[in-house]
């Protein structure tokens, strides 16, 4: 069972709406919490990293949140637009520092 | 700075034969970790090596599949008697040092290299 749980698999919105992309994990012990933008035929772009003790992190529209007691971490996306399309990653690394846990991805298609 | 670079960007091979990968790391980064995606599927790790030492690679296959970053030169992703299941998209990560928090040791991926198998 992978580690790493994203949901949903694939979403579809349109341009300028908002969506929260789901992140639970059992990695343990925890260390810190990335997710990354990748984008078609392209390498994965980290676009936040949270450690134990951050709730929240942003970076221009994409806010991630963290809850460590729970697990879980999401990826809001506000006022989307078409260059969003791209799948989003979350990945967990435990506090040996090269396992880390790739989850599958949620593939976003924002449409005009 | 130059980011992550990969070659060649898109690879073909027939069955039985070798494949080379290869991959430069960000400038001032030792670590560099190998990735396989398979197509619709999610990056799963393959092997993590500092300059001429392998420190994990719980994710490679055992046979037909080698790895190596020499003290000079690119890390080299090698495959041996190519299948048409090899046929993925691998990807390279390199990182700097590497603190107790694992906090240092961001990932910054190369652009892949598309390896098709016919």
């Amino acid at each position: 069972k992978n580690q790493v749980e994203q949901s949903p698999q694939s979403l579809i919105i349109l341009e300028g709406k908002n969506c929260t992309l789901q992140c639970n994990y059992t990695v343990s012990p925890f260390s810190n919490l990335r997710w990354y933008k990748q984008d078609t035929g392209r390498g994965p772009v980290s676009l936040t990293i949270m450690t134990f003790s951050e709730n929240t992190k942003s970076n221009g529209r994409y806010t991630a949140t963290l809850d460590a007691d729970t697990k879980q971490s999401s990826l809001h996306i506000t006022a989307s637009q078409l260059s969003d399309s791209a799948s989003y990653i979350c990945v967990v690394s435990a506090t040996n520092n090269n396992d880390m846990r790739f989850g599958a991805g949620t593939r976003l298609t924002v449409k005009p | 700075n130059a980011g992550v670079m990969q070659n060649p960007r898109h690879l073909v091979r027939r069955r039985g034969q070798e494949a080379r990968l290869r991959c430069s790391p960000m400038k001032g980064h030792s670590h560099v970790y190998w990735y396989r995606q398979l197509p619709e599927e999610g990056l799963k790790f393959m092997v993590y090596l500092q300059k001429e030492n392998i420190i994990d690679e719980s994710g490679m296959p055992k046979e037909r599949f080698s790895a190596e970053f020499p003290k000079e030169g690119p890390s080299i992703l090698r495959i041996q008697q190519v299948v048409r299941g090899d046929s993925a998209a691998y990807f390279c990560a390199s990182s700097s040092f590497i603190d107790g928090q694992g906090f240092y040791n961001e990932q910054f991926f190369g652009p892949g290299t598309r390896l098709t198998v016919l």
